[in-house]
């Protein structure tokens, strides 16, 4: 199965910042099909973005993907007071479908 | 607006089997892979299997012995059957949605396109405890 390393562990940054998160996979994705979710605490994750750089429906201009192969970022460009969350990779090209440790990203 | 709402018991004995139901309100039930996710206490996402409108199944391998998935396509309902728990399966189970399309390109054999999952149940606590 495909693993995907998440990096930072944690990003202590103050709104307004830019955010760029990580995800390295073990293998190539097939046909970048790598997604990205944010997770609030008690709530189920929300897609944000999904074939690598496709924001989901509704999701604001701020977030944006990209990368192929086995690297891809998730850049936040600025950060708002409700994007403070948890954020997965998520890897759906190849069977078993994994999911990234997460990178909080916290309040400075 | 298309919601996912699971229930099921949230408090099992070890060695008892996990039953979880979620219905989809609002939305087609074909077009679309149905899976089950889990997320122990504090830790991150596992995929446990997806089922489509027609039955197809595929499940993820560390669960495989112990996971059922079915589909009443007539009441827009999907399940999860885990045999066997122990306090290992204790999470909080989510159902979720993902869309594909069928792409026919020209002069090419025609392929599955997937997108993320976008529409999520509201997850149930499941704690396993002698």
């Amino acid at each position: 199965e495909i693993v995907l390393t998440q990096s930072p562990g944690t990003l202590s940054l103050s709104p307004g910042e830019r955010a760029t998160l990580s995800c390295r996979a073990s293998q190539s994705v097939s046909s970048s099909y790598l997604a990205w979710y944010q997770q609030k605490p008690g709530q189920a994750p929300r897609l944000l973005i999904y074939g690598a750089s496709s924001r989901a429906t509704g999701i604001p201009d701020r977030f944006s993907g990209s990368g192929s192969g086995t690297d891809f970022t998730l850049t936040i460009s600025r950060l708002e007071p409700e994007d403070f969350a948890v954020y997965y990779c998520q890897q759906y090209g190849s069977s078993p479908t994994t999911f990234g440790q997460g990178t909080k990203v916290e309040i400075k | 607006q298309v919601q996912l709402q699971q229930w099921g018991a949230g408090l099992l004995k070890p060695s008892e089997t996990l039953s979880l139901t979620c219905a989809v309100y609002g939305g087609s039930f074909s077009g679309y892979y149905w899976s089950w996710i889990r997320q122990p206490p504090g830790k991150g996402l596992e995929w446990i299997g997806e089922i489509n409108h027609s039955g197809s199944t595929n499940y993820n391998p560390s669960l495989k012995s112990r996971v059922t998935i079915s589909v009443d396509t007539s009441k827009n309902q999907f399940s999860l059957k885990l045999s066997s728990v122990t306090a290992a399966d204790t999470a909080v189970y989510y159902c979720a949605r993902m869309p594909y399309i069928v792409v026919v390109p020209a002069a090419q054999p025609d392929y599955y396109y997937y997108y993320g999952m976008d529409v999520w149940g509201q997850g149930t606590t499941v704690t396993v405890s002698s």
